[in-house]
């Protein structure tokens, strides 16, 4: 059974302090890892896809890599706009009804606050 | 209008209650998924459409049922609900190929009185 375990539950952090968030994950047969940010009261918004072990995605000031057992969200000199849980997911081949899709397995989320 | 839409945002019903949730995507894509999310748990995959036939049914009670007329629509029908399946609902879909991200709706929020 795929399993996505993330770290830390909860995650309070000083504008401009710089940190990190871990997703350990176990899949067969892993096809993407994917990482969202999700708002109070929102559906989860798509940040990044990673694919294979030492990829590495940025967008602003987050920056997402991959091994063969974890990927981490690196958020350098955050903002309270960054304020959000923070959800990872892992994608495998499954197959199901005569049919093949992509299955996507999510962690519990991290919840991470930047205060001013 | 783009990306994934949901209707309502915001249901409260009764246990005796008939109700559907709808989903629309303006993305192009040929899969579509019912998630739930519960407080303080994971997202939970409830089921999934390819090509519009349902292929995943993950353990769901007969008081939901989904519905997929065609690859831009999906319903989800609420009958005799209990207050445990209060939650935020959540309506994605994906152009179906492993490796493809997942597009989200903003959710309903339903409450089960």
């Amino acid at each position: 059974e795929d399993q996505v375990t993330q770290s830390p539950e909860a995650l309070r952090l000083q504008e401009g302090e710089s940190s990190s968030l871990n997703c350990s994950y176990t899949v067969s047969g892993l096809r993407g890892l994917f990482w969202y940010r999700q708002d109070p009261g929102k559906g989860p918004e798509f940040l990044f896809t990673l694919y294979s072990a030492g990829e590495e995605k940025e967008k602003e000031r987050l920056k997402a890599t991959l091994t063969k057992k974890e990927s981490f969200l690196h958020i350098t000199a955050p903002k309270p706009e960054d304020s959000a849980t923070y959800l990872c997911a892992v994608q495998a081949l499954r197959y199901a009804g005569g049919t093949s899709y992509g299955k996507l397995t999510f962690g519990q989320g991290t919840i991470l606050t930047v205060h001013p | 209008e783009t990306g994934v839409t949901q209707t309502p945002r915001h249901l409260v019903m009764g246990m005796t209650n008939k109700k559907s949730l709808k989903c629309e995507q303006h993305l192009g894509h040929n899969a579509m998924y019912w998630y739930k999310q519960s407080a303080k748990k994971p997202l939970e995959l409830m089921f999934v459409y390819s090509l519009e036939e349902r292929v995943e049914n993950n353990s769901v009670p007969s008081r939901f049922s989904p519905e997929c007329p065609n690859s831009s629509h999906l319903f989800l029908h609420l009958h005799t609900l209990q207050p445990e399946d209060s939650a935020l609902y959540l309506c994605a879909s994906s152009q179906e190929g492993v490796g493809t991200e997942a597009f989200f709706g903003q959710g309903t929020r339903l409450t089960v009185v």
